[in-house]
């Protein structure tokens, strides 16, 4: 059974600073997902890591992927108020049909 | 404008009560899926279908019932068996070999 680790659960940073968010996962996948969810709302995808050593960016977050260390990382770059939300990977645990494992997500507040 | 939708957004029901959560998407995509999500949780798998009048179980598929009648509609029934009903009801869909988007989500409050 597919195991997706999370850390940290929570996490408190001031504007400016800069952290990383760590997806651990037990099992080979072909694909890994980022998502972005603010307080009551939808699932809003961020990135789709399909490859060992994958990285993409868009604005302040940067996500990288190594599949040998199943090991994905999501990082935060001179932190805004508008990027506190709860960040969640998901890694792909049914092969073509593509079922969803999630992680418990990070809770990520950017303080002033 | 393309997109999933589920209705109604805000549901309470009586225990003992079956409720049906709405599912529809114009997006043409082929396969839909049901998430649970919990506070502090992430999202867990219900049931999902990859193509019409075909659907399997996901994690958590107990108390659960869905039916794949046309290709734009998922629904979910929510029947008297599953033992903790109130949560956060996400459906999804994904074109062949694409990520999944999802729906607003359905909260699902059982006194």
């Amino acid at each position: 059974e597919l195991k997706v680790e999370q850390n940290p659960l929570f996490l408190s940073m001031q504007e400016g600073k800069n952290y990383t968010i760590y997806c651990n996962y037990s099992t080979t996948s072909d694909r890994l997902y980022w998502y972005r969810q603010d307080p009551g709302k939808s699932l809003e995808s961020l990135f789709v890591l399909l490859s060992n050593g994958a990285v993409k960016q868009e604005g302040r977050l940067m996500a990288s992927l190594d599949t040998k260390a199943r090991l994905s990382t999501l990082h935060i770059t001179a932190a805004v108020h508008d990027l506190s939300a709860t960040y969640f990977c998901a890694v792909n645990s049914g092969g073509s049909n593509y079922k969803l494992t999630f992680g418990k997500g990070t809770l990520l507040t950017v303080n002033p | 404008d393309g997109g999933i939708t589920q209705s109604p957004k805000y549901l309470f029901r009586k225990e003992g009560q079956n409720v049906t959560l709405s599912c529809e998407q114009n997006l043409n995509h082929d396969a839909m899926y049901w998430y649970r999500q919990d506070p502090g949780q992430g999202l867990r798998l219900i049931y999902y279908s990859q193509i019409v009048n075909d659907f399997q179980k996901g994690d958590i598929a107990e108390g659960y019932s869905v039916s794949r009648e046309k290709k734009e509609s998922f629904p979910l029934t929510v029947t008297s068996a599953q033992k903790n009903p109130t949560a956060f009801y996400l459906c999804a869909s994904r074109r062949t070999g694409g990520e999944q988007y999802f729906g607003p989500g359905t909260r699902l409050t059982v006194t």
